[in-house]
Order: structure tokens, then C-alpha cells, then sequence
């Protein structure tokens, strides 16, 4: 079945700074890669997603890439922001009716 | 829309009690999960449905949980007894199908065993 790496598991970042989060997946045939992102106590939502037909989307200041030959995929966050601090999870969908996999999580610690 | 409902928003029980938590999916939504979430073990997929039917329970610990959804409105997740290491986040989250993309969760029940 499918496997989801995510890596690093912690990051701190200066505020303004970027952050990358990666992400690598093993089923070939995943076709769609969500980001959540899960404040402290909070529960998970969906912050940007990507679909296997697309390299790169962005929406303000976080972008994902998605690399297929490669099979990985990266959130990029470009000024960061006190409030960015929180665990990001990436996660991929195997083709047909399948749950999403889940990475384990990478908690974002922005220091002001 | 409401979004997914969950409840109790907090549990507090002592061992060997029967715990039984509680979800609503999105109206329209024909798919739902469960996960537990701990610092130990991360996210967990515990069980998932499709139109009311369980699909695939093996990320159910143990016997001692089961899950139902009479209808496409509810679902609930029994622990029976329940144990100390029972303690965790338990989330439900639906989608509009298991071919639908965009998942959902709820505000979770933080579940503590003593």
C-alpha cells in the first residue's frame, strides 16, 4: 500500500523567513496530495492541495510543488508568521476509492 | 453548513467504563473515517464507510472498539472497556465520496482514561 515520509518532523524558522516541508509517497498511482494544517488543540484542515496533473500551485504565501517522477511533494511558506506555528501534515490518495495516507506531521515552531 | 459534528467535546472516564463517541458527517457526504490521534503514534485511520457500510476496520486496535453508522447522518465509535491507553484525540472526518478528494475532520473528543 501507499507510504507517506515527511520530513523534518520539527522546524524553527526567524519570522519572515521561508519553510519547506517535504514529502515522498510510494504508490505511483496517487494522484491527489493535500496539506493540513493542525493548530495546537485545533483540529486538522486543509490548507492547499495539488492534483497529479499539476507541478505547482500557490495561494498567498504557501505554494506546494509536486514532483511525479520523483514522487515527492513540498509545501513551501514564504514569510512566515507567528501564526504559522502549528503541525503540518501532508498526505497522498492512492487511485480509486481509498482513504488518504497521512505523513506523521512537522510541527513549524516561527520565532518571532 | 455546519460541518462535521462531534461529540462529547471531552470525555473523562474511569477504566473498564464503556465510552461511546459520537459524529455527524457533512450533509451529502458519503464517506466517513475515524482516526485517533496521539503523540506517540501520530494520526491513526481506525475505520472508514462508505454509504453506511464499514469498508476496511483493521486499523481498529482491538476488540474491546467498534463502530457503527445506522444512517447516513451518524456514526459512533464504542470503546468497551475502556482502557488507560485508550487516552487520545478521536476524530471523525467525511467527504463527498471515497472518489472525492477534499476531507474534512471534526473538532475531534479528547478522550481521557483514568
Amino acid at each position: 500500500g501507499e507510504n507517506v515520509e515527511q520530513h523534518p518532523s520539527t522546524l524553527s524558522v526567524q519570522e519572515g523567513d521561508s519553510a519547506v516541508i517535504k514529502c515522498t509517497y510510494s504508490d505511483s498511482a496517487s494522484n491527489y496530495f493535500p496539506w493540513y494544517k493542525q493548530e495546537l488543540g485545533k483540529r486538522p484542515q486543509l490548507i492547499i492541495d495539488i492534483r497529479s496533473n499539476v507541478g505547482e500551485k500557490k495561494d498567498q504565501r504557501i505554494a506546494v510543488t509536486l514532483n511525479k517522477t520523483a514522487k515527492h511533494f513540498s509545501l513551501h511558506i514564504t514569510e512566515t508568521q507567528p501564526e504559522d506555528s502549528a503541525v503540518y501534515f501532508c498526505a497522498a490518495r492512492p487511485s480509486g476509492n481509498t482513504p488518504l495516507v497521512f505523513g506523521k506531521g512537522t510541527r513549524l515552531s516561527v520565532i518571532a | 453548513d455546519a460541518g462535521v459534528i462531534q461529540s462529547p467535546r471531552h470525555e473523562v472516564t474511569e477504566m473498564g467504563q464503556e465510552v461511546t463517541l459520537r459524529c455527524k458527517p457533512i450533509s451529502g457526504h458519503n464517506s466517513l473515517f475515524w482516526y485517533r490521534q496521539t503523540m506517540m503514534r501520530g494520526l491513526e485511520l481506525l475505520i472508514y464507510f462508505n454509504n453506511n457500510v464499514p469498508i476496511d476496520d483493521s486499523g481498529m486496535p482491538e476488540d474491546r472498539f467498534s463502530a457503527k453508522m445506522p444512517n447516513a447522518s451518524f456514526s459512533t465509535l464504542k470503546i468497551q472497556p475502556s482502557e488507560p491507553r485508550d487516552s487520545a484525540v478521536y476524530f471523525c472526518a467525511s467527504r463527498p465520496g471515497l472518489a472525492g478528494e477534499t476531507q474534512y475532520f471534526g473538532p475531534g473528543t479528547r478522550l481521557l482514561v483514568l
